[in-house]
């Protein structure tokens, strides 16, 4: 493992109220995803960032926001979490260019919207 | 747009059998294309990189360009190789796209 760990790893909220997820990396890795898990979507990237500030959309970033004021911590943020967003979220990271594929994924969090 | 498509959602096969696990993807430029493997109660992880043409835990993938297809294979399978399988393209040089994963079980 890349020394990658999410924070929390379950989480119960209400509709309506902000959630912050944390995904912290040892491995002084350049890259760092957000993906969520869901039956029959499969993996979805929401956001990935390629250096410090440096972030970008994926597929599925709405209603979603990221940070990424160091190296080895990424943030996503659902500002007024809603059903749908009810997953299981998955940070992951990767070293530079070059090796593009090759993740190394966090244990993920289990986040429910009540 | 870019997009990978696994057709088996399940995929069921008893011990000792060949294993074939289908994926097909769409991108107009130069593919590069990965298998991703999650164990129960494991974090996901890298399986195969077509690049590499590797072997590994007895599983190979090629890749067919004219088929648009990377399908993971194994000739004779282990109780141990139940598990949900992804495959994946990279696009953009960042970006890593998945399918939606078949779940595989090997029957004893």
């Amino acid at each position: 493992d890349a020394g990658i760990t999410q924070s929390p790893r379950h989480k119960v909220t209400e509709t309506g109220t902000p959630v912050t997820l944390r995904c912290h990396q040892t491995e002084n890795h350049r890259y760092m995803y957000w993906y969520r898990q869901d039956p029959g979507h499969g993996l979805r990237l929401i956001h990935y960032s390629y250096g410090v500030k440096d972030t970008d959309k994926g597929e599925v970033s709405d209603g979603y926001s990221v940070s990424r004021s160091k190296t080895e911590d990424f943030l996503l943020t659902l500002e007024s979490a809603t059903s749908s967003q009810t997953s299981v979220y998955f940070c992951a990271s990767r070293a530079g260019q070059g090796r593009s594929g090759e993740l190394f994924f966090g244990e993920g969090s289990r986040l429910t919207v009540l | 747009a870019q997009r990978v498509t696994q057709p088996e959602k399940l995929l069921s096969v008893f011990k000792g059998a060949p294993v074939e696990l289908k994926c097909n993807y769409s991108y107009s430029g130069s593919p590069e294309l990965f298998w991703y493997v999650q164990y129960s109660r494991q974090r996901l992880q890298l399986l195969l990189r077509h690049i590499s043409r590797e072997s590994i835990k007895g599983f190979t993938a090629d890749l067919n360009k004219g088929e648009t297809s990377f399908h993971l294979k194994k000739p004779f399978a282990q109780e141990e190789d139940s598990a949900m399988y992804y495959c994946a393209l990279v696009f953009g040089n960042e970006k890593l796209t998945f399918g939606t994963g078949t779940r595989l079980t090997i029957i004893p």
